[in-house]
């Protein structure tokens, strides 16, 4: 089945700690995108790559890196300069970058304490 | 304000009914018009698609955009309490990195 692997499903670190979210497709989509949802807020644009070895910051990409050195690949790390990391983490994909809709995978849940 | 606005709800309705959602939003370079459902724990899933003014129909659900209105609405007909979920609106401009714009979503819960 083709689709967009979020792993893990529950993510549990202490303040001061990097964490990095796995985000696979096998949709062979060109362009991947990292988003963030809390509560009342609705989803917000971290990073996105539209091509291998590229990436573009988007709203909120303060405290998070990325990296795209595969075509199936976009992981996302959470650095100890994010402030208020604990949130529901998705990842998502599409054909190309211009108007195909999002595809997302099922999120990663990440608390910090 | 915000570029795309969505009644937060919840929104209760009895199974069977006819349930309308909906988003208005500013921008009025947006061509692209999707819905999402997304669960408790779960990513969003694509259920409409739409491109500029119009409705678009599949299954019980009718997605409906009015461009000059800046308002677009989805139709769940015959609701299932299997359809309790949050629905997301989003929105896009035509062009190379056009970025989605989501709405921040209606909880809906259809009772027995």
């Amino acid at each position: 089945d083709g689709g967009i692997t979020q792993s893990p499903k529950y993510l549990f670190r202490k303040e001061g700690q990097n964490v990095t979210l796995s985000c696979e497709q096998n949709l062979n989509h060109d362009a991947m995108y990292w988003y963030r949802q809390d509560p009342g807020q609705g989803l917000r644009l971290i990073y996105y790559s539209q091509i291998v070895n590229d990436f573009q910051k988007g709203d909120i990409a303060e405290g998070y890196s990325v990296s795209r050195e595969k075509k199936e690949s976009f992981p996302l790390t959470v650095t100890s300069a994010q402030k208020n990391p604990t949130a529901f983490y998705l990842c998502a994909s599409r054909l190309d970058s211009r108007s195909s809709p999002l595809h997302f995978g099922n999120g990663t849940r990440l608390t910090v304490t | 304000q915000k570029e795309v606005e969505q009644d937060p709800g919840p929104l209760s309705v009895p199974e069977g009914a006819i349930v309308s959602l909906n988003c208005t939003y500013s921008n009025s370079a947006f061509q692209y018009f999707m819905w999402y459902r997304q669960y408790s724990r779960k990513g969003p899933e694509l259920l409409m698609y739409t491109y500029s003014s119009g409705n678009k129909e599949d299954g019980r659900f009718t997605a409906q955009v009015d461009k000059s209105s800046k308002y677009i609405s989805l139709f769940i007909r015959d609701s299932q309490p299997s359809d309790s979920a949050t629905y997301l609106c989003a929105m896009s401009e035509t062009g190379t990195a056009s970025k989605l714009t989501f709405g921040t979503g209606t909880r809906l819960q259809v009772t027995l």
